[in-house]
């Protein structure tokens, strides 16, 4: 069964610094992989989705992402932190029954 | 604004009452998905419908139920609630039967059972 991992339930930065976001994919097949934002007290946005064309995938706000198929990686990243960043980041995989499956979130918080 | 519109926004209801969610997707979109979002169990899938038929169930509980109109709105009902049903509940929709890479979600329904 396809499924993600997403390492740090919480990540810590200070404005300006790197964002890196870990997420850890399975699967048997190639996936579909994504990475969602969630504000506070709001729904779900897609952030950035790799369908395997680029490996290097950006997306909104300024966040990119790799994927990296002999590490089975995605990691989420920003070169540089803003205050607007603080939410919950939520990585997810489509399974073969054509639904997403997310991983446990990790919130990152941002420090003046 | 994902064009997927959930209401109510907010509901608080006691313990052993019923609630119904609705979810109206996206234009042209034929898919509905119902997912649940809480701190213990994370974001779940619960039930999908396709142009009005069920397509497939995952975590959800036989007190929960849900259908899709002809006008392609969907309704999620939870019955005999228990305090553990609080939760952040999203509707999502796609074009097709299957999310493939496209997916928008509503901006879900907070539940609070007292």
């Amino acid at each position: 069964a396809q499924s993600v991992t997403q390492l740090g339930s919480h990540v810590s930065v200070s404005e300006g610094a790197l964002v890196l976001l870990r997420c850890n994919y399975s699967s048997s097949v190639p996936p579909y992989l994504f990475w969602y934002v969630q504000y506070p007290n709001q729904g779900l946005q897609l952030l950035l989705k790799y369908t395997s064309a680029a490996t290097l995938v950006k997306g909104i706000n300024g966040f990119e992402a790799e994927f990296k198929k002999s590490e089975t990686s995605f990691h989420l990243t920003k070169p540089s932190a803003h205050m607007s960043d603080a939410a919950e980041y939520f990585c997810a995989v489509i399974t073969g029954f054509q639904k997403l499956v997310f991983g446990t979130g990790t919130r990152l918080l941002v420090s003046p | 604004d994902s064009g997927v519109t959930q209401t109510p926004k907010h509901l608080i209801t006691a313990t052993g009452q019923r609630v119904t969610l609705r979810c109206s997707p996206r234009s042209g979109d034929l898919s509905v998905y119902w997912y649940q979002q809480s701190l213990d169990q994370g974001l779940q899938f619960l039930i999908q419908y396709y142009n009005g038929e069920e397509r497939a169930k995952g975590n959800i509980l036989e007190r929960f139920s849900a259908q899709q109109f002809p006008d392609l709105h969907s309704e999620l009902n939870l019955s005999s609630l228990e305090l553990g049903d609080s939760a952040l509940y999203f509707c999502a929709s796609s074009p097709r039967e299957g999310m493939g890479t496209e997916a928008f979600f509503g901006q879900g329904t907070r539940l609070t059972v007292v």
